[in-house]
C-alpha cells in the first residue's frame, strides 16, 4: 500500500521560507506517477500548489509559480516543497499526493498544518 | 488561477439521490477527460472518488457516478447515506500542465 508522510515545521514566520518533505513508502516514487502538494487554508476549500514527474519535470500554480520550487530526491524515495516570502495567507493544512495520469490524485499524506505567524 | 465552480451546498435525505455540479470552461472541464471528484471528511485527508470523469477506484462503492456535458461536470450520489455527509471537490486538468479545484461542496445528510 502506497503511503505518504509530510513532515516539517509547523510555524513559519513572515517573509521566511516555508520547506517541508514527503517521504513516500509501499512504491518508488522512480517507477513513475507524478507528486504533487496541495493546501487548504482554514475555511477555504482545496488549492493545488504545484506537482513534480518521477522524471524531475514541474508545473506549478500561475499564482504561487514565482514563490514555490518542488523537487525530488530519488535515493531517499522523498520529494520536497518550498515556498518563499510566506504570509499570514499561506497559513495551511499541505498535504503531498501521488498523482495519476489526468492529475487525479489517488493517494494523499494525513497532512500537516503550517502556521505563519511572528 | 479561477477555480472552479461548484455549490457551496447540498442536501437530500438517507435513500435519495443528489448531485453534485462542477462548472469550468473549454480549457479545462470541457476540453479534457480529466475530472475528479473527492471526498473529505473534517479533519481527513481527501479521498479519491472519481477519476477520469466516471472511473471508480478499487474499493469505492457503485453509489458514486460521474458524468460530464461540455463545460459542466456532475457527481451523482445514489441511496444516499448518513456516512456521505462530507465535503466534496471537483479538480480538472487545465492547459499548459495545471491541476485547478472547484471551490469545494458541503453535503448534508437530513
Amino acid at each position: 500500500q502506497v503511503q505518504l508522510q509530510e513532515s516539517g515545521p509547523g510555524l513559519v514566520k513572515p517573509s521566511e521560507i516555508l520547506s517541508l518533505t514527503c517521504a513516500v513508502s509501499g512504491y518508488s516514487i522512480s517507477n513513475g506517477y507524478y507528486w504533487g502538494w496541495v493546501r487548504r487554508p482554514p475555511g477555504q476549500g482545496l488549492q493545488w500548489i504545484g506537482l513534480i514527474s518521477h522524471s524531475g519535470s514541474t508545473f506549478y500554480n500561475p499564482s504561487l509559480r514565482s514563490r514555490v520550487a518542488i523537487s525530488i530526491d530519488l535515493s531517499k524515495n522523498q520529494f520536497s516543497l518550498m515556498l518563499s516570502s510566506v504570509t499570514a495567507a499561506d497559513t495551511a493544512i499541505y498535504y503531498c499526493a501521488r498523482l495519476r495520469s489526468g492529475y487525479a490524485s489517488d493517494f494523499w499524506g494525513r497532512g500537516t498544518l503550517v502556521t505563519v505567524s511572528s | 488561477q479561477s477555480a472552479l465552480t461548484q455549490p457551496a451546498s447540498v442536501s437530500g435525505s438517507p435513500g435519495q439521490s443528489i448531485t453534485i455540479s462542477c462548472t469550468g470552461t473549454s480549457s479545462d472541464v470541457g476540453g479534457y477527460n480529466y475530472v475528479s471528484w473527492h471526498q473529505q471528511y473534517p479533519g481527513k485527508a481527501p479521498k479519491l472518488m472519481i477519476f477520469d470523469v466516471s472511473k471508480r477506484p478499487s474499493g469505492v462503492s457503485n453509489r458514486f457516478s460521474g458524468s460530464k456535458s461540455a463545460n459542466t461536470a456532475s457527481l451523482t450520489i445514489s441511496g444516499l447515506q448518513a456516512e456521505d455527509e462530507a465535503d466534496y471537490y471537483c479538480s480538472s486538468y487545465r492547459t499548459s500542465n495545471t491541476l485547478v479545484f472547484g471551490g469545494g461542496t458541503k453535503l448534508t445528510v437530513l
